[in-house]
């Protein structure tokens, strides 16, 4: 699987968009981007995947370069209760999932 | 979305007992599942991939006599760690993803707590 780097942390006003990057320049041509996150003590939650074209769901927006190299996950209007490890991965369908060590999250009043 | 369940949610156990965690699949069939293992502020680490009807693949470095996988049917997998000792305390966590339908992703449980005295 190819490799993610992202920041380790980040903050975010709530009310406000949290963008979250993520780079994965070795990303083969058949491999997914998955985002999850995990809160506290719990078992990660899927946000959103995509594999070349912009998704978006209930959750958040995934925005995916036209290289592939790089990717950020948007949510729109964070809440506190948006607070959690973020994992930004890339796999091909089908197959375990890797996690890395995430960006922290800390969405503030 | 798909509903992975695990049972228990927290186990406290002595040392050299063994403990089983169960993994459900409640709305879709899985014919593999994932199993990891979390420590304290570290990320999650594959530990095997449960095949229905046939033998784990572990991965490099975890014991396949200590951590013994059975995916008996296409809704369960169980782990079950034997003779515990206090180095296996730690979260553990499964995860699915739907054979027939969905879009790919991994759906998992909400963990399991081993602590090991």
């Amino acid at each position: 699987d190819a490799k993610t780097t992202q920041p380790p942390s980040m903050d975010c006003a709530e009310g406000r968009a949290a963008n979250l990057p993520c780079n994965h320049s070795t990303i083969s041509g058949n491999e997914y981007v998955y985002w999850y996150r995990q809160i506290h003590s719990q078992g990660p939650q899927y946000i959103i995947h995509g594999l070349k074209n912009n998704e978006t769901n209930e959750m958040a927006s995934l925005i995916i370069t036209e290289d592939r190299k790089s990717s950020t996950l948007i949510l729109p209007h964070a809440t506190l209760r948006d607070t959690a490890v973020y994992y930004c991965i890339v796999s091909n369908s089908g197959y375990a999932l890797n996690f890395g060590k995430g960006t922290s999250l800390l969405v503030t009043p | 979305g798909a509903v992975v369940s695990q049972h228990p949610s927290w186990v406290i156990c002595k040392s050299g007992t063994s403990v089983k965690i169960e993994c459900r699949s409640l709305d879709f069939q899985a014919t593999t599942m994932f199993w990891y293992r979390q420590f304290p502020k570290q990320s999650l680490m594959l530990m095997a991939t449960s095949n229905e009807g046939s033998k784990a693949t572990y991965e490099q470095g975890v014991e396949k006599d200590k951590f013994l996988i059975n995916h008996a049917s296409l809704t369960l997998s169980t782990l079950t760690v034997t003779s515990a000792h206090p180095e296996d305390s730690s979260f553990y966590i499964c995860s699915a993803r739907d054979v027939e339908g969905g879009t790919g992703e991994l759906f998992f449980g909400e963990g399991s707590r081993l602590t090991v005295l």
